[in-house]
């Protein structure tokens, strides 16, 4: 069965520090696709990044950075120099590539929420 | 372009009531599905279509009907609402093929008393 775990359940830091949020994930499947989603206090869910399992390298994007390592089983997410804006709850979702009748199931970790302090 | 669009925002039921929550999308995405979000949980999928008269469950149905008449419109029943059933409530959606980005809609928070 797939999981994700978000062990950090809260993090607070003070802006312009950056912070790193972990995900682990667990699979049978060689084929998967890993995302980031934001839900700012306004609720609605944001999609950051996606990420399939061929696909190792870093992505950068800004001030966000994604790190997926398939030997640790990790797709953590880091923000540098973070910003009041920042915070939010994040989640870490992970989906199988086999489409079994065209299925997109996402399993979603228990999301994180971040605040940044000014 | 709307996109996912769900009403209503917010409701109150009784135990044992029933209603609907409304899904639309207007990007043609055969694929859609519900989710729902409790603290500390994450989004749990509960149905999902991959077409227009094509439903299946996801991890936690029980307690809610679905169907999908047209591409745009994927309706959650619950039949007989219970406390339990306290949430909020995603549609998402997204075109079929690879494996997809999913473009969620605003949420619906439910409280059933």
């Amino acid at each position: 069965a797939q999981k994700v775990t978000q062990a950090q359940t809260e993090i607070s830091v003070v802006e312009k520090e950056d912070v790193t949020l972990d995900c682990v994930y667990e699979t049978r499947d060689t084929t998967y696709y890993l995302f980031w989603y934001k839900q700012p206090p306004s609720g609605e869910l944001v999609f950051l990044i996606r990420r399939n399992s061929f696909d190792e390298q870093n992505e950068i994007s800004g001030r966000y950075s994604w790190n997926f390592q398939k030997s640790t089983s990790s797709f953590n997410f880091t923000i540098t120099a973070s910003q009041v804006v920042d915070s939010a709850v994040y989640f870490c979702a992970l989906s199988e590539a086999r489409e079994i009748q065209g299925a997109q199931k996402l399993v979603f970790g228990q999301g994180t929420r971040l605040t940044i302090n000014p | 372009n709307a996109g996912v669009t769900q009403t209503p925002k917010f409701q109150v039921l009784k135990t044992g009531q029933s209603m609907t929550l409304q899904c639309a999308q207007d990007m043609n995405h055969e694929y859609m599905s519900w989710y729902r979000q409790d603290p500390g949980m994450g989004l749990r999928l509960i149905h999902y279509s991959v077409g227009a008269g094509i439903t299946d469950q996801g991890e936690v149905p029980n307690g809610y009907n679905v169907s999908r008449s047209t591409t745009e419109d994927f309706p959650l029943r619950l039949l007989s609402a219970a406390p339990s059933q306290t949430s909020v409530y995603f549609c998402a959606s997204t075109r079929q093929g690879f494996v997809n980005e999913q473009f969620f809609g605003p949420g619906t928070r439910l409280t059933v008393l």
